[in-house]
C-alpha cells in the first residue's frame, strides 16, 4: 500500500490567483497522477506525473492552465494558475505503486477542495 | 479511448438490504475492474477489484461480478449497514496501461 499526503486539505481563493498543491508519498512510485473532480461529478485525469520529465496531459488541460511538478519519486506538484470560479473542484492526487508485468490498485490522497471566489 | 457507465446515479437500501451498482464499459482491451468507496471529505479507496480472468470476487459482504462478453460488471453489498453511506465509483484500464477510467459515480444511502 502507499500513504498519500495531500496539502492544502482545502482553501478559498480569489479569482485570478494561483494555488500550489503538494502530494507527498510515504514511498518510492513510478507514476503519479492528478485528476480533478468537480461537484458531484467523477474523476476526470488531468496529468501523470511523470518523474524527470514533463507531465504527460489530458485533452482539454495544459501546462500554463495546470503546470506539474515532479522533482523526485515520492513528490509532485499541482498548481492551479489564474483560477476562476469554474476552477472550484476536489483536486486528487493519486499514485499507482506496479509490480512487475501488471497493475495494482491505485491509491488516493485525500484531495484538497479548491473554491474561487 | 474507454468510456464507463454506472448505473444508478443514487441509490437508498434499508439497513440489511443489499445494494447492486452495474457499470459497463467499451474498451475491450480493459482487464481491470476496481471499485472505489468515497466518503464524503475523503479521497476515494479502493474496497474490491476484479481482472478479467475470473468471473466473481468476494471479500464478506461485497462481492463483484464480471461479464466479459456483455463488457459489464457489478458491485454486489449484501446485509447493508448505514456505515456503507458513500459514493461508490467504477473504473476499468488494461494491464500495462495504469490510467483508470471512472464512472459517474453511485450515491449509496443505507437508512438505519
Amino acid at each position: 500500500s502507499a500513504v498519500i499526503s495531500q496539502k492544502p486539505s482545502r482553501d478559498i481563493c480569489q479569482r485570478g490567483t494561483s494555488l500550489t498543491i503538494q502530494c507527498q508519498v510515504d514511498s518510492q512510485v513510478t507514476m503519479m497522477f492528478w485528476y480533478r473532480q468537480q461537484p458531484g461529478q467523477s474523476l476526470t485525469l488531468i496529468a501523470t506525473a511523470n518523474q524527470g520529465s514533463e507531465a504527460t496531459y489530458e485533452s482539454g488541460f495544459v501546462i500554463d492552465k495546470f503546470p506539474i511538478s515532479r522533482p523526485n519519486l515520492t513528490f509532485s506538484t499541482l498548481t492551479v494558475s489564474n483560477m476562476s470560479p469554474e476552477d472550484s473542484s476536489i483536486y486528487l492526487c493519486s499514485v499507482e505503486p506496479q509490480r512487475a508485468g501488471s497493475i495494482t490498485e491505485a491509491f488516493f490522497g485525500q484531495g484538497t477542495r479548491l473554491t474561487v471566489v | 479511448g474507454e468510456n464507463v457507465e454506472q448505473h444508478p446515479s443514487t441509490l437508498s437500501v434499508q439497513e440489511g438490504d443489499s445494494a447492486v451498482i452495474k457499470c459497463t464499459y467499451s474498451d475491450s482491451a480493459s482487464n481491470y475492474f476496481p471499485w472505489y468507496k468515497q466518503e464524503l471529505g475523503k479521497g476515494p479507496q479502493l474496497i474490491i477489484d476484479i481482472r478479467s480472468n475470473v468471473g466473481e470476487k468476494k471479500d464478506q459482504r461485497i462481492a463483484v461480478t464480471l461479464n466479459k462478453t456483455a463488457k459489464h460488471f457489478s458491485l454486489h453489498i449484501t446485509e447493508t449497514q448505514p456505515e456503507d453511506s458513500a459514493v461508490y465509483f467504477c473504473a476499468a484500464s488494461r494491464e500495462g496501461y495504469s490510467t483508470l477510467t471512472f464512472g459517474k459515480g453511485t450515491m449509496l444511502l443505507v437508512s438505519p
